[in-house]
């Protein structure tokens, strides 16, 4: 089956920088786009990152774009987002989320999420 | 960028049937997803492109769109449901792709 295993979570100031790791089983990871989405405390789930599954296009939301990177290395089954200038407002749990497409692009497995909390 | 509008809280007897709306500007032209989130849990698909359930999904939960409003409809509504509920659409054309409503708080009375 499936799973999701993000790590590299914590507490960490403003400013400062954080990277997560994914570790994908179950599935091709090779052959699929993949992404992170998060969600702040009490609030929605936002869509953060997309990269496609060779790694050469990627794209963000507007709030996290020139400071957060996501990559792949496909030799390890893992997914990364490095986080630089850390804000406030990027206290969130961030999700490693597995993409699918039928007509549209839906996410069909989730992990259990890592909790990155930004304070000083 | 595309938005889309829930409503923020919906209840239900149980046993009832429960609707929850998606609204976005021609949505009907979409491929509209559907999640569940219980509290402390990651979400999970429960609806891909707009009616079609995924595997272990109980076909209590069906989904529709047209116009300008997609819907998620559960019936005969059980305790367990209880959840927030989130739609999504992939907005290819848009360097920022990713949306999703903002939830709807189910609450099994």
């Amino acid at each position: 089956q499936v799973q999701l295993v993000e790590s590299g979570g914590g507490v960490v100031q403003p400013g400062r920088s954080l990277r997560l790791a994914c570790a994908a089983s179950g599935f091709t990871f090779s052959s699929y786009g993949m992404h992170w989405v998060r969600q702040a405390p009490g609030k929605g789930l936002e869509w953060v990152a997309i990269i496609s599954y060779d790694g050469r296009s990627k794209k963000y939301v507007d709030s996290v774009e020139g400071r957060f990177t996501i990559s792949r290395d496909n030799s390890k089954n893992t997914l990364y987002l490095e986080m630089n200038s850390l804000r406030v407002e990027d206290t969130a749990v961030y999700y490693c989320v597995k993409g699918n497409w039928g007509t549209g692009l839906y996410f069909d497995h989730w992990g259990q999420g890592t909790r990155v909390t930004v304070s000083s | 960028s595309y938005v889309l509008t829930q409503s923020p809280s919906v209840s239900v007897a149980p046993g009832q049937t429960a609707r929850i709306t998606c609204g976005g500007n021609n949505i009907g032209s979409e491929s509209v997803h559907w999640y569940l989130q219980k509290p402390g849990q990651a979400p999970v698909l429960v609806v891909y492109d707009d009616s079609h359930r995924p595997s272990g999904i109980p076909d209590r939960f069906s989904g529709s769109n047209s116009g300008n409003t997609a819907t998620l409809t559960i019936s005969r509504v059980e305790a367990g449901d209880e959840a927030d509920y989130y739609c999504q659409v992939w907005d290819s054309s848009s360097a920022h792709p990713g949306v999703f409503g903002g939830g709807t708080k189910v609450t099994v009375l």
